[in-house]
């Protein structure tokens, strides 16, 4: 099946700094999306990417969509403690094809 | 979570009981996906469907294992006999349409004892 590479597993950093975490697959996809999960939680959308080379931003979030389509990243600025959390990036495979292929996550864990 | 109502929020069912979880999505949409997630994993598809049809099932076990989302009511996912590898968090997803952004609810976490 396919499957989506996410780095880095874990991240340990201070409040106030910039966190980058990416995701690769072996396969092209048509959509990327970006999800944070908080523990007992569902997944909550951040960024939803629809075009190879497109470049979103949500605040203080910023993803794109690679532009061979078998990549995306997901940047953090200035980082707060309510960004503590995993992150998830997802994979839309194809039009019609509407199942969502997760990776395997970036913990995000904020040192005081 | 954009509204996607799921219950029970947790559940415990005995080894060979059935579990059943129930899924409300956002009212308008008439897409679900079913997913699960084992600790410390990323969720894994197990199901789509489309008010009264199973569009894509490629994910759920064959065996015990049976969703359906009927025109009137939310979407039920069964698991019939349950085994303690059945123990993970459940989540439901709605869309208004394919291929426009899944709203995920806040999953029902089965333990089987």
């Amino acid at each position: 099946g396919q499957q989506l590479n996410q780095s880095p597993q874990s991240m340990f950093i201070q409040e106030g700094e910039d966190v980058s975490m990416n995701c690769t697959s072996s396969s092209i996809f048509n959509t990327w999306l970006w999800y944070k999960q908080d523990p007992g939680e569902g997944p909550v959308l951040l960024i939803a990417l629809y075009k190879a080379g497109e470049l979103t931003s949500n605040g203080r979030l910023t993803a794109q969509f690679g532009i061979t389509r078998k990549d995306s990243f997901l940047n953090i600025s200035a980082s707060i403690p309510s960004d503590v959390g995993i992150y998830f990036c997802a994979g839309q495979l194809a039009f019609g094809n509407e199942k969502l292929t997760f990776g395997t996550g970036t913990r995000l864990t904020i040192i005081p | 979570n954009a509204g996607v109502m799921q219950n029970p929020r947790h559940l415990v069912r005995r080894r060979g009981q059935e579990a059943r979880l129930r899924c409300s999505p956002v009212k308008g949409h008439s897409h679900v996906y079913w997913y699960r997630q084992l600790p410390e994993e990323g969720l894994k598809f197990m199901v789509y469907l489309q008010k009264e049809n199973i569009i894509d099932e490629s994910g759920m076990p064959k065996e015990r294992f049976s969703a359906e989302f009927p025109k009137e009511g939310p979407s039920i996912l069964r698991i019939q006999q349950v085994v303690r590898g059945d123990s993970a968090a459940y989540f439901c997803a709605s869309s208004e349409r394919g291929n426009t952004e899944a709203f995920f609810g806040q999953g029902t976490r089965l333990t089987v004892v």
